[in-house]
């Protein structure tokens, strides 16, 4: 049973347009999201988390928002740019535990200059 | 190093033998985790060290999958009597805090069983 998913395999958007990544989780002990983003042969690279007493949090081109009531996440690039095209994992940890990361299938983002 | 670094990056392995995967995490790093990462699928957690103490090996799939971090710093898995379903990327990853903060990924391990 999935407890993180991301029902999007993939996405395709213009170059300069937002792009929003969502996810849905159904543990609701989980207490701390992260995204992170993957190149081919490269491992996960950390990109923005939120802590779940938060429903917002942003760093430049990339905000998280996070609906508790929903156990809902999502990420959004805006302006998106080619560089940005990556599998993006969203990934959930759980309060009290072993810190380690539950991670969903992941979303193909493709940016069109 | 600047990152966390595994070794080998691509191991093929015969069906029934012993395999052994590297990691060096980041200096420092109180917390190292290793996981699983078959072909379209996310990663998934195998074992988990605070320091040398082995916290969580849940995620192991079976009694032949086997980790240690001995001195609290290099992290060795070893997969023993392959077999073709372990093959995937192993990822290995460390984080600096005990509690809470993103962790840093290596760039895995392919491990081909034929």
């Amino acid at each position: 049973d999935q407890q993180v998913k991301q029902n999007s395999p993939s996405l395709s958007v213009q170059e300069g347009r937002i792009s929003i990544l969502n996810c849905d989780y159904t543990n609701s002990m989980f207490d701390y999201f992260l995204w992170y983003k993957k190149y081919p042969a490269e491992g996960p690279t950390f990109l923005i988390s939120i802590s779940s007493i938060k429903d917002k949090n942003e760093d430049g081109r990339f905000t998280v928002f996070l609906n508790k009531s929903a156990k809902h996440l999502s990420l959004h690039i805006v302006p998106s740019q080619p560089g940005d095209s990556a599998v993006y994992f969203c990934a959930a940890s759980e309060a009290g535990g072993s810190e380690k990361l539950v991670f969903g299938k992941g979303t193909k983002l493709t940016v069109n200059p | 190093g600047a990152g966390v670094s595994q070794s080998p990056r691509y191991k093929v392995a015969k069906r029934g033998q012993d395999v052994a995967l590297r990691c060096d995490p980041i200096s420092g790093h109180v917390s190292l985790f290793w996981y699983q990462q078959a072909l379209g699928q996310g990663p998934e957690f195998l074992t988990y060290f605070q320091n040398e103490a082995q916290l969580d090996k849940s995620g192991l799939p079976s009694d032949r999958f086997f980790a240690e971090r001995p001195e609290g710093s290099v992290s060795t898995l070893k997969i023993q009597r392959t077999q073709q379903e372990d093959s995937a990327v192993y990822l290995c990853a460390s984080s600096l805090k005990r509690t809470g903060g993103e962790a840093f990924f290596g760039q895995g391990t392919r491990l081909t069983v034929v």
